[in-house]
């Protein structure tokens, strides 16, 4: 069974740094999403992107975040400056696009970032 | 309280019985759906429910749905130790096309 991949499960990194993490959506998937979760609280939404363009992003998704999809499999996340809040566990989520309609979101198994 | 809130927070129930988990969202919605999130993992696809549906079923799941309470129901029937999770309802709103706003989760514990 398809399904979304991230990479790495775990990164470690001192405040300051830039982070990229990666995803592999569901490839014929059209729809791509960011979510974050710190620890003990709720799934948050960052940011969708469709046709190569961000769609929608919330409020938590400033000027230190950008996302790219760089080829034609990958889906990354890049915090440009890391802050010790940004310490969070991140999904990755692909949902195929049908017009009209709306559809299952596939989340990834995460990526915990640390930020020291 | 926020959009896509579930109560109770926590629940703890023995093995063989039925756990049921709620739902409340304020705005209108494309659909409601419900995740599973077992500790540290990331997050499964448990039943999208649309908002001209009341009800659904997937296995030992039931979903229902009340838009004009703006509220919806999981029930787990005859629950195992392996259903141990957070459970979360996401909401899509209507204006927002695909994103979704997540509760943030009950956590249920089934005991043996």
């Amino acid at each position: 069974e398809p399904e979304v991949t991230q990479t790495p499960s775990h990164q470690v990194t001192q405040m300051g740094q830039e982070v990229i993490l990666r995803c592999v959506p569901i490839s014929n998937h059209l729809y791509f999403y960011w979510y974050r979760q710190i620890l003990g609280q709720k799934v948050e939404f960052l940011v969708s992107f469709y046709n190569n363009e961000i769609s929608e992003k919330s409020e938590i998704f400033d000027d230190q975040f950008s996302v790219e999809r760089p080829d034609g499999s990958n889906f990354t996340l890049k915090i440009r400056s890391t802050k010790l809040e940004d310490s969070a566990m991140y999904f990755c989520a692909s949902s195929e696009s049908t017009s009209g309609q709306s559809n299952e979101q596939f989340f990834g198994p995460g990526t915990r970032l640390t930020v020291l | 309280s926020q959009q896509g809130e579930e109560d109770p927070q926590a629940l703890s129930i023995q093995e063989g019985e039925n756990a049921t988990m709620n739902c409340s969202y304020k705005t209108s919605i494309n659909n409601l759906q419900w995740y599973r999130q077992n500790s540290g993992r990331g997050l499964v696809h448990l039943i999208l429910i649309r908002s001209n549906e009341r009800e659904k079923h997937s296995g030992r799941l039931r979903v229902t749905l009340d838009t004009s309470k703006k509220s919806s129901s999981l029930l787990i029937t005859a629950s195992r130790a392996a259903d141990t999770a957070s459970y979360f309802c996401a909401t899509e709103l209507d204006y927002y096309g695909q994103n979704f706003v997540f509760g943030p989760g009950t956590r249920l514990s089934v005991l043996p």
